[in-house]
């Protein structure tokens, strides 16, 4: 069974804080993605990785940056948290490049910013 | 780029009935269409798709159709349980390669 881990289920910062949420795979999954997911919105593409120390930006890239130093870690950072960054953040990996293959999605990680 | 509507945002059925959950897109170059199912707690989980190549698909007690022409596709459960109780997203694989999700339904299954 692939299993995709996030660092934390809740988290809890303050305006303007650095927060890093880390995300772990352990089937050698060659691609990896963020999401935000809203209440009405469904879930947003923020970035993604097809690659180690490789990113491309998705549908939302603002005010978050990523990283990938080994190819079963995917870090999303936020600079400077903000209170329109208070959501679930889901982290996905999936074996071959493209979007035609399935996507497996770690149980997420609410983060609330004060 | 893709963009996917998904109806209806909540669903309540009674348990042993059957749910239907709509979604239309708008790149008709998109070519495949999986559904996403997301239990409490939980992350989301494929739990079938199609491909733009077939007009349905079924997985036991779910299924799924697609009208090209019209652009839409549509996920169907019968013989409702407890356990099918979730939120669902459709989603649609557009011309760059990207997934675009539909905005979710919750379905509530009554007992």
């Amino acid at each position: 069974d692939v299993k995709v881990t996030q660092s934390s289920r809740y988290l809890v910062k303050r305006t303007g804080e650095k927060v890093f949420l880390e995300c772990v795979q352990d089937m050698d999954h060659e691609n990896m993605f963020w999401y935000r997911q809203d209440p009405g919105l469904g879930l947003r593409l923020i970035y993604f990785s097809y690659d180690v120390k490789m990113k491309e930006k998705g549908d939302i890239p603002e005010g978050y940056s990523v990283s990938r130093e080994k190819k079963e870690r995917f870090s999303l950072i936020l600079e400077s948290a903000s209170t329109n960054q208070t959501s679930m953040y889901l982290c996905a990996s999936s074996f071959l490049t493209g979007a035609y293959n399935e996507q497996f999605f770690g149980p997420g990680t609410r983060l609330t910013v004060l | 780029g893709e963009n996917v509507e998904q109806h209806p945002s909540t669903l309540s059925v009674q348990e042993g009935d059957s749910a239907v959950i709509k979604c239309t897109y708008s790149d008709s170059a998109s070519n495949y269409f999986p559904w996403y199912k997301q239990e409490l707690g939980k992350g989301p989980q494929l739990i079938i798709d199609i491909r733009s190549n077939v007009g349905e698909k079924k997985d036991q007690r779910i299924a799924v159709t697609l009208n090209k022409t019209a652009k839409h596709f549509s996920l169907h459960i019968t013989e409702t349980q407890p356990e099918d109780s979730a939120v669902y997203f459709c989603a649609a694989c557009s011309r760059d390669d990207k997934i675009i999700f539909g905005k979710g339904t919750r379905l509530h299954i009554l007992p």
